[in-house]
């Protein structure tokens, strides 16, 4: 069952700020949101995540509502070298539980 | 870190015949997964080990497909025997801690089964 819900596609222009958001109403109190992305033709790649707290890493922010039914990934100056596929994934940090990747949101970053 | 690596990159064989792919997880790395990605169905887990343990093999679509993991630095993915649905691109993924979240996945091994 997905357990996120995310936009097909999305387009940027580059130099702009890439919002992505992600709905996960369903995440329960000891999920944490996940962030990946794939660029074509390679493996996925961890990005960032977070439990309820807003967080910024060197690759990306990301802000997690109140009450953590939603969450959004923010790229602040994308370049054409972001295009990729973004996975929104939750999951509980605790032995046994994998990541399971849903279909994620094309971003396609223009000049 | 040299990252995860995976061989073959590209594999094209014909149906029926057997295929090996082979994983060289992070050193220190304690849990190896393996996915499968396909235009159809994503990015599925097949299988994941701790400490070259099985653990869940429920993503394992069928009896042709094994996994082994001998040592904490080598894993195989085999199907035999292969047919054209198992075409897909085949990533293996290390971790040092479940808990982190934070899989390193290697470039993939692309199976192309005529």
């Amino acid at each position: 069952d997905a357990k996120t819900t995310q936009p097909t596609s999305m387009d940027c222009a580059e130099g702009r700020a890439a919002n992505l958001p992600c709905n996960h109403s369903t995440i329960s109190g000891n999920e944490y949101v996940y962030w990946y992305r794939q660029i074509h033709s390679q493996g996925p790649q961890y990005i960032i995540h977070g439990l309820k707290n807003n967080e910024t890493n060197e690759m990306a922010s990301l802000i997690i509502t109140e009450d953590r039914k939603s969450s959004t990934l923010i790229l602040p100056h994308a370049t054409l070298r972001d295009t990729a596929v973004y996975y929104c994934i939750v999951r509980a940090n605790q032995a046994g539980t994998a990541l399971i990747f849903g279909k994620g949101t094309t971003l396609s970053v223009s000049s | 870190d040299a990252g995860v690596i995976q061989s073959p990159r590209h594999e094209v064989t014909e149906m029926g015949q057997e295929v090996t792919l082979r994983c060289k997880p992070i050193s220190g790395h304690d849990y190896l997964f393996w996915y499968r990605q396909t235009m159809m169905r994503g990015l599925e887990l097949l299988i994941y080990f701790n400490n070259n343990v099985p653990i869940d093999d429920s993503g394992m679509p069928e009896d042709r497909f094994s996994a082994k993991m001998p040592n904490a630095s080598f894993s195989t993915l085999k199907i035999q025997p292969s047919e054209p649905r198992d075409s897909a691109v085949y990533f293996c993924a290390s971790s040092r801690r479940i808990s982190t979240g934070e899989l390193f996945f290697g470039e993939g091994s692309r199976l192309t089964v005529l």
